[in-house]
């Protein structure tokens, strides 16, 4: 089993739809909880992060931590097709001061218009 | 200002020969991140360097994997007689390591290596 785990998809949803995006991992020593977004031949670009449980918004993105259930969640509001790409979760521990993340696979995500 | 850019963009090379892949990272960003991105899967930790030293080189696979960065600054990692299994793209990610952003790291592009 991988220490993080993430439905590859693809997701298709209709423009204007709300989008669940999740993850669920193993280690309990993770604390940071970042999303990435990764557009086809480019390189992932940060959406969120969140330390430890809890909720975080951004706009149209809302980010949530559940450590008791070891899950997370990103949602996206009032989806466009500029936001078909492909969505990492990623975490980590601060083991060593290196914040090195693991990744999950990645959700393949379509907004068709 | 400009963001972090990787040499070259595709590497196409025959199984056994040697390949030099380079980072250059965001300006200031003492911290600096190399992965692994292979088809359908997410990036996969090499090596990890702050300053010039390798901090963490937990990630390379084998022996044949080598990286630098010999000013704290540009990044070159190393593959010795490259295997078709090589075949991914490499990614290289720089940050700043203070406490309050340690794991907010950007990307670069990647360098797409083909071994045939």
């Amino acid at each position: 089993q991988k220490e993080v785990e993430q439905d590859p998809g693809p997701l298709s949803v209709p423009e204007g739809a709300i989008v669940s995006l999740n993850c669920t991992y193993s280690n309990s020593a993770f604390q940071y909880f970042m999303w990435y977004r990764q557009y086809s031949r480019k390189g992932p670009e940060l959406l969120m992060y969140t330390y430890s449980s809890g909720n975080k918004e951004d706009g149209r993105f809302t980010a949530q931590v559940d450590k008791s259930s070891k899950y997370i969640s990103l949602f996206i509001r009032d989806s466009q097709p500029s936001d078909s790409a492909t969505y990492l979760c990623a975490m980590s521990s601060a083991s060593g001061g290196s914040y090195i993340p693991t990744f999950g696979r990645g959700t393949s995500l379509i907004v068709h218009p | 200002g400009a963001g972090v850019s990787q040499t070259p963009s595709n590497k196409v090379t025959e199984k056994g020969k040697y390949v030099e892949l380079r980072c250059d990272p965001i300006s200031g960003h003492t911290a600096l991140y190399w992965y692994r991105q292979s088809l359908g899967q997410g990036p996969e930790f090499l090596i990890y360097f702050q300053g010039t030293g390798a901090a963490d080189d937990s990630g390379l696979p084998n022996d044949r994997f080598f990286a630098v960065r010999p000013e704290g600054s540009v990044s070159t990692l190393k593959i010795q007689r490259t295997e078709r299994g090589d075949s991914a793209v490499y990614l290289c990610a720089s940050s700043l390591s203070t406490s309050s952003s340690p794991y907010e790291q950007y990307f670069g592009p990647g360098t797409r290596l083909t071994v045939t």
